[in-house]
């Protein structure tokens, strides 16, 4: 079963508006980790914003915000402003229990996030 | 700069050749994973180094082989591969949770090597 879903294969956006990039996750832990990844075309994956299971505010990193909804598994990752720069695959991936390693970390399928000049 | 490097980036090999993927972080991290990523699929993690214990993902194929001569330095070891096995090969790090380092555990990523095999 998907432990991820990324429902947007694709998105636009015009430049300086705000897009939300949609997750829902699947799991059975009370202990677990959100997280936002960007991938540029350049292949790199960057870390954007992490939201724990126990945190009871929203993420926020700069123009990117998560939108935590805990009773409805989602953590829909929110920019603002959108900026050209912008234009990459979006990656939510989550991190199952406490003190694991990575044997627990899935990646959703993506979106691929484009930004309209 | 990324603190996790691969090499090389780009590999084009036959079915016979026998080639290897490099990885190194200069983060200080104490675990370092291979992941695989096809057209069209999810990130696939392939194989887990933490503290020299190595966590396999049983559905690896045994033509992938991964060592891990400490704890700054991955390597995948390739060998009769298949066309299928195309794909970028991301290598990641990160700092085990509760120790110093990672906020979060987060997991950081080099470039990727882009393998095509014919």
């Amino acid at each position: 079963a998907q432990k991820i879903t990324q429902t947007q294969p694709g998105m636009f956006v015009q430049e300086k508006e705000a897009v939300t990039l949609d997750c829902t996750y699947d799991t059975s832990d009370q202990s677990y980790g959100l997280f936002w990844y960007k991938q540029p075309s350049s292949g790199e994956m960057i870390f954007l914003i992490y939201q724990g299971s126990y945190d009871e505010q929203n993420a926020t990193e700069g123009r990117y915000s998560l939108n935590f909804q805990k009773a409805r598994k989602s953590a829909n990752l929110v920019i603002s402003a959108s900026q050209l720069g912008d234009s990459a695959m979006y990656f939510c991936a989550m991190r199952e229990g406490s003190g694991n390693y990575g044997q627990n970390f899935v990646f959703g399928p993506g979106t691929r996030l484009s930004v309209l000049p | 700069e990324t603190g996790v490097t691969q090499t090389p980036r780009h590999l084009v090999m036959g079915m016979t050749n026998k080639k290897s993927l490099k990885c190194e972080q200069h983060l200080g991290h104490n675990a370092m994973y291979w992941y695989k990523q096809s057209a069209k699929k999810p990130l696939e993690l392939m194989f887990v180094y933490s503290l020299e214990e190595r966590v396999e993902n049983n559905s690896v194929p045994s033509r992938f082989s991964p060592e891990c001569p400490n704890s700054s330095h991955l390597f995948l070891h390739l060998h009769t591969l298949q066309p299928e096995d195309s794909a970028l090969y991301l290598c990641a790090s990160s700092q085990i949770k509760g120790t110093s380092g990672g906020a979060y555990n987060e997991q950081f990523f080099g470039p990727g090597t882009r393998l095509t095999v014919l």
